[in-house]
């Protein structure tokens, strides 16, 4: 069974800070994928890491994957306002006999950016 | 381009009551994902749904089915409702795993409450 711990689950920052978001995971995943949900709305795609040592950066947010560590990062570089959400990262586990496979989400860090 | 819609927006039920709630998944994915979301906490995977059939399930009791239909919109149906499924139910779409390596999108979720 694959398990998703993120650390902090709540972080209240300054804007112009920079943080990091920590992301642990139990057994091998192929994929580690990262999401941003505003409240009251669903879930935004924010990235795909594919491999171990995968970086990919997006504007302030830049997440990256070391799969023997099982560890996932998403820093925030000089954070602002619109930033404010919650991140979620999830683990990917495949089946292959069944041709199918899950997403398994950590609780999620509340990022509040304060003026 | 549509992306995944949800119906309805929101639901109230009452305990032992069942309820159907409806997915139609991106234009050209194939396979939708069920996830319940509880307050404050992560998505968390029910079943998913590929050529009409339930590939892969999570850790929920039978009260919880789906369907899928040709079109590749899907149904989750729960009966015999308790309080503790008051929730945020998201649906995800995707082209089959192994055809790609984009992640799932979300629809806006129905808001399920029970009383």
């Amino acid at each position: 069974e694959l398990k998703v711990e993120q650390n902090p689950l709540f972080l209240s920052m300054q804007e112009g800070k920079n943080y990091t978001i920590y992301c642990n995971y139990s057994t091998t995943s192929d994929r580690l994928y990262w999401y941003r949900q505003d409240p009251g709305k669903s879930l935004e795609s924010l990235f795909v890491l594919l491999s171990n040592g995968a970086v990919k950066q997006e504007g302030r947010l830049m997440a990256s994957l070391d799969t023997k560590a099982r560890l996932s990062t998403l820093h925030i570089t000089a954070a602002v306002h619109d930033l404010s959400a919650t991140y979620f990262c999830a683990g990917y586990l495949a089946y292959s006999g069944a041709g199918s496979y899950q997403l398994t989400f950590g609780k999620g860090t509340k990022l509040s950016v304060i003026p | 381009d549509a992306g995944v819609t949800q119906s309805p927006t929101h639901l109230i039920k009452t305990r032992g009551q069942q309820v159907t709630l409806r997915c139609s998944p991106k234009s050209g994915h194939d396979t939708v994902s069920w996830y319940q979301q509880a307050l404050g906490q992560g998505p968390q995977f029910i079943f998913q749904y590929y050529e009409e059939e339930e590939r892969q399930r999570g850790n929920f009791p039978d009260r919880f089915s789906g369907h899928q239909f040709p079109n590749y919109s899907s149904e989750l149906n729960v009966n015999a409702l308790l309080l503790g499924d008051s929730a945020l139910y998201l649906c995800a779409s995707s082209r089959r795993q192994t055809y790609s390596n984009q992640p799932q999108h979300f629809g806006d979720g129905t808001r399920l409450s029970i009383l």
